[in-house]
């Protein structure tokens, strides 16, 4: 079955920290990739996603990921996290055409000012 | 951006009543909408997949006589938990892709369902 494993469940960083959340992907076929952010008491929101082209894709608020089809990964990075970066984060696939994204576990991060 | 809205955004049961929670895409049509579920720090998990004017799809583990969904028209569908326990105690979220979305879901703000 497919499946989106996030490494790390929980990660604390102080403010202007650099930020790498792991995200691994089981599918070998086409695969469409996204990063969502859940800030405290909101919605989900789209922070990127990608599709076809460049593997390194620039998102909103600073992030960025780079997907590297070799490892099956989709890494999320910001080279300085903000306190307001505090939320969970959830990496997710969407393979082949059945429109259907599988989240990770979600990564909760705690930005400290 | 497309935007989606939940009714109500909370509610409270009791157990073995019947809750229905509605999804609309408030500025644009889905032809497809989602129904996600969310247990605290938890991931969301697909329910079902619903196509206007057809029945809906369950993922495997799903009961479709317990989570009724109905996609009666683009902008709305409806998930009815229907004899609620205190197990189906959850988050729930739903999102829409449109025809030109390419994949992107919308997401709604979801709904917290507590049955007592």
């Amino acid at each position: 079955a497919q499946s989106v494993s996030q490494h790390n469940h929980h990660v604390i960083l102080s403010e202007a920290a650099s930020l790498e959340l792991g995200c691994n992907y089981s599918y070998g076929g086409t695969v469409n990739l996204f990063w969502y952010v859940q800030y405290p008491g909101q919605h989900l929101q789209l922070l990127l996603k990608y599709f076809s082209g460049d593997p390194l894709v620039k998102g909103i608020k600073g992030f960025e990921a780079e997907f590297i089809k070799s490892k099956f990964s989709f890494n999320l990075r910001k080279p300085s996290v903000q306190w307001s970066d505090t939320a969970e984060y959830f990496c997710a696939v969407i393979s082949g055409n059945t429109g259907k994204l599988i989240f990770g576990q979600g990564t909760t991060l705690q930005v400290k000012p | 951006g497309a935007v989606v809205s939940q009714h109500p955004s909370w509610v409270i049961c009791k157990s073995g009543t019947s809750v229905k929670i509605e999804c609309r895409s408030l500025d644009f049509q889905a032809t497809t909408m989602f129904w996600y579920r969310q247990f605290p720090k938890q991931s969301l998990m697909l329910m079902a997949t619903s196509n206007e004017g057809s029945k809906a799809t369950y993922e495997q583990g799903v009961e479709k006589d317990k989570f009724l969904i109905n996609h009666a028209s683009l902008t709305l569908s409806t998930l009815t938990v229907t004899s609620a326990h205190p197990e189906d105690s959850s988050f729930y979220i739903c999102s829409a892709l449109t025809s030109g979305s390419k994949n992107e879901q919308f997401f709604g703000p979801g709904t917290r369902l507590t049955v007592l």
